[in-house]
């Protein structure tokens, strides 16, 4: 089955300890993506790859890296989680044709609370 | 930068038509796909619009028009089960950036 799957799926942690959020997707896709989701704010594009080891920077990257060493994987990272980035976190992959349709590929979400 | 606008909250009732819009700013516009998302679940892609005019998909149409920077979705023959929350999202920096509206969430009533 085509998916993509993130993990984990919902996490409560404390301000300063590292996480990170996985995601994998099986359907061999180019491009992959993060957002995250808040109340009356949309979903707000993290950042993106385009390729393996091809990453830039979206719309709200403070706070997060990420690496793209293989094309199926795309690791959130959060070296020192804040309470600001409480939120629901979305992995997303497309191939080019897709994003060309604006096609994308959503995982389940990943429920963060950072106390 | 890129922005888009959508009403926050539509309501209709059960076998009525509801036109959601949407209006953008993009630079380097593709076009304008539509997502949509149940209670907080993985958003669906529902469709594309790179040229003007109504692209019909069953019971959904979405309409383009690049002149007004301008797009809406069309729901038809609403079911209860459409009572979802509804996203456009504009393709452009290059074809390598999908930017979303803040949603809209359609509530069906019987």
């Amino acid at each position: 089955e085509a998916q993509v799957t993130q993990n984990p799926r919902y996490l409560i942690t404390v301000t300063g300890k590292k996480l990170t959020v996985t995601c994998s997707q099986n359907m061999n896709h180019e491009y992959m993506s993060w957002y995250r989701q808040d109340p009356g704010l949309g979903l707000r594009q993290i950042y993106y790859s385009m390729n393996v080891e091809v990453t830039d920077k979206g719309d709200v990257p403070e706070g997060y890296k990420v690496s793209r060493k293989e094309k199926r994987n795309f690791p959130l990272i959060l070296e020192s989680p804040s309470p600001n980035q409480t939120s629901l976190y979305f992995c997303a992959s497309s191939t080019w044709t897709g994003m060309n349709t604006g096609e994308l590929f959503f995982g389940e979400g990943s429920r963060l609370t950072v106390l | 930068g890129q922005s888009l606008e959508q009403p926050s909250e539509v309501t209709a009732v059960e076998g009525a038509i509801v036109q959601i819009n949407c209006t953008y700013q993009t630079s380097g516009f593709y076009g304008l796909s539509w997502y949509q998302q149940h209670d907080g679940g993985a958003p669906t892609f529902l469709s594309y619009n790179a040229l003007d005019g109504l692209e019909e998909t069953g019971r959904f149409s979405s309409f383009l028009s690049r002149s007004d920077s301008y797009g809406y979705l069309l729901l038809q023959e609403l079911q209860m089960k459409d009572s979802a929350s509804y996203f456009c999202a504009a393709t452009g920096g290059g074809g390598n950036k999908l930017t979303f509206g803040t949603g809209t969430q359609l509530k069906v009533e019987l």
